[in-house]
């Protein structure tokens, strides 16, 4: 089956500091990962994207992610944290087939940036 | 530019009602899929409509059924709810006709509490 794994339920930061919120993929075939975040009771935000291409993408709010073919892993990161980024963070895989395609999320990993 | 828009927000049904919930997706967009996100965990494909068919559906009961209308809005269907189906609701449009784009962006949710 083809899926993401997020390994950290929570990531603690500092503000200022640079951040990193883990990803690894289980793909047979081309991977199209993406992160979306969450914030309290609302739905998710589509940060970025890596369907092809350069190996570092970048994104929405200062966000950027790393496509590593070899550790198989797309980790998301930002050089200097914010307290408002303190959010819900999925990772996703989005799988085509004949008749259409769909998104499998990861279970999500806190980020908590703190003063 | 309006993004996806669900209604309602909102709901309190009790065990063995049914629920309609409704999604307008974004401007442009004319494929919506839905997910349902239960409390702490990431969201799960429920299925996607395309030209007024269900094109794919995840591992969900006969229980759970759709609609695409003209227009590309969708509704969701829950019948003889379960005190497990509360969860929050997900609907996500993207583009699959001329231009397609591999992004799904989601509506903020409709929270439904079954009692």
């Amino acid at each position: 089956a083809q899926s993401v794994a997020q390994p950290e339920d929570q990531v603690n930061v500092a503000e200022g500091n640079p951040l990193t919120v883990k990803c690894t993929y289980s793909v047979s075939g081309n991977p199209y990962l993406f992160w979306y975040v969450q914030y309290p009771n609302r739905g998710l935000q589509f940060l970025l994207k890596y369907i092809t291409g350069d190996n570092l993408v970048k994104g929405s709010y200062g966000f950027e992610a790393e496509f590593n073919k070899s550790q198989t892993s797309f980790h998301l990161k930002k050089p200097s944290a914010l307290v408002s980024d303190s959010a819900l963070y999925f990772c996703a895989v989005l799988i085509l087939t004949g008749g259409g395609n769909k998104l499998t999320f990861g279970t999500g990993t806190q980020l908590k940036v703190e003063l | 530019d309006a993004g996806v828009t669900q209604s309602p927000t909102h709901l309190i049904k009790t065990r063995g009602q049914q629920v309609t919930l409704r999604c307008s997706p974004k401007s442009g967009h004319d494929t919506v899929s839905w997910y349902q996100q239960a409390l702490g965990q990431g969201p799960q494909f429920i299925f996607q409509y395309y030209e007024e068919e269900e094109r794919q559906r995840g591992n969900f009961p006969d229980r759970f059924s759709g609609h695409q209308f003209p227009n590309y809005s969708s509704e969701l269907n829950v019948n003889a709810l379960l005190l497990g189906d509360s969860a929050l609701y997900l609907c996500a449009s993207s583009m699959r006709g001329t231009g397609f784009s591999y992004e799904q962006y989601f509506g903020p949710g409709t929270r439904l509490t079954v009692t």
